[in-house]
């Protein structure tokens, strides 16, 4: 089985709609995250969410809201889509958040493109 | 804010060749870990390195952190096709509210 799963895996999409991606994990990790990847394959974290608490919110602009229904879950709604938002999204979880120590495990990503 | 270099950014090596990416902080870490992304493919976990001077081997990957733990390395002896793909280091200062900071990657291409 999957250990972090997400939906869809492609999403083309006209600018100016407004999408969601989800995400499950079932490792009973307490931990999930969000990252962009570009086309030039930086990873930049976006958002993370502890016990279905967000912790980190990087400087991402409004359209983009996160929400944890439970800790096994994090979805990613975006408004108003823009070109520039095209790129990869993972999701990703790990056990404890502030340890220093944890291995984080990606989902497969899904790979947005904005027309 | 805290940032994490890792150079280069691309390198083509031949198959059989060894191959080294470098990562910088310009903080001290708390720890570091490596990952591996195959094109296509999502980033995968190789190793964590915890330890001032630390060295770990996997097989023909060698990783080191550095003695301040401020930078640290991945080495590959003699190439093969499998280990092309874009390597990560991400880094952790282990405070609460922060994140892993990801550098932007040294993607590997080998050719036979």
């Amino acid at each position: 089985d999957t250990a972090v799963s997400q939906t869809p895996k492609y999403l083309v999409t006209q600018m100016g709609n407004d999408k969601s991606i989800k995400c499950e994990q079932n490792l009973g990790h307490d931990t999930m995250y969000w990252y962009k990847q570009d086309s030039k394959k930086f990873l930049k974290i976006m958002f993370s969410y502890n016990n279905k608490e967000l912790i980190i919110n990087e400087t991402v602009p409004n359209r983009f809201s996160p929400k944890s229904p439970d800790k096994a879950h994090l979805n990613l709604h975006i408004n108003s889509l823009e070109l520039g938002d095209s790129a990869v999204y993972f999701c990703a979880s790990s056990a404890r958040q502030g340890t220093g120590l944890e291995t984080q495990y990606f989902g497969p990503g899904t790979r947005l493109l904005v027309l | 804010g805290q940032q994490v270099m890792q150079i280069p950014q691309y390198q083509h090596v031949q198959e059989g060749e060894d191959f080294t990416t470098y990562c910088n902080s310009s903080t001290t870490l708390s720890n570091i870990q490596w990952y591996k992304q195959r094109p296509g493919g999502h980033p995968v976990f190789l190793i964590q390195l915890v330890k001032s001077g630390e060295v770990k081997k996997q097989k023909r990957l060698t990783f080191q952190f550095g003695e301040a733990k401020k930078n640290s390395s991945l080495h590959i002896t003699a190439t093969q096709t499998t280990d092309v793909g874009t390597y990560f280091c991400a880094g952790n200062r282990n405070q609460a509210g922060t994140a892993l900071i990801f550098g932007k990657g040294t993607t590997l291409s080998v050719s036979s």
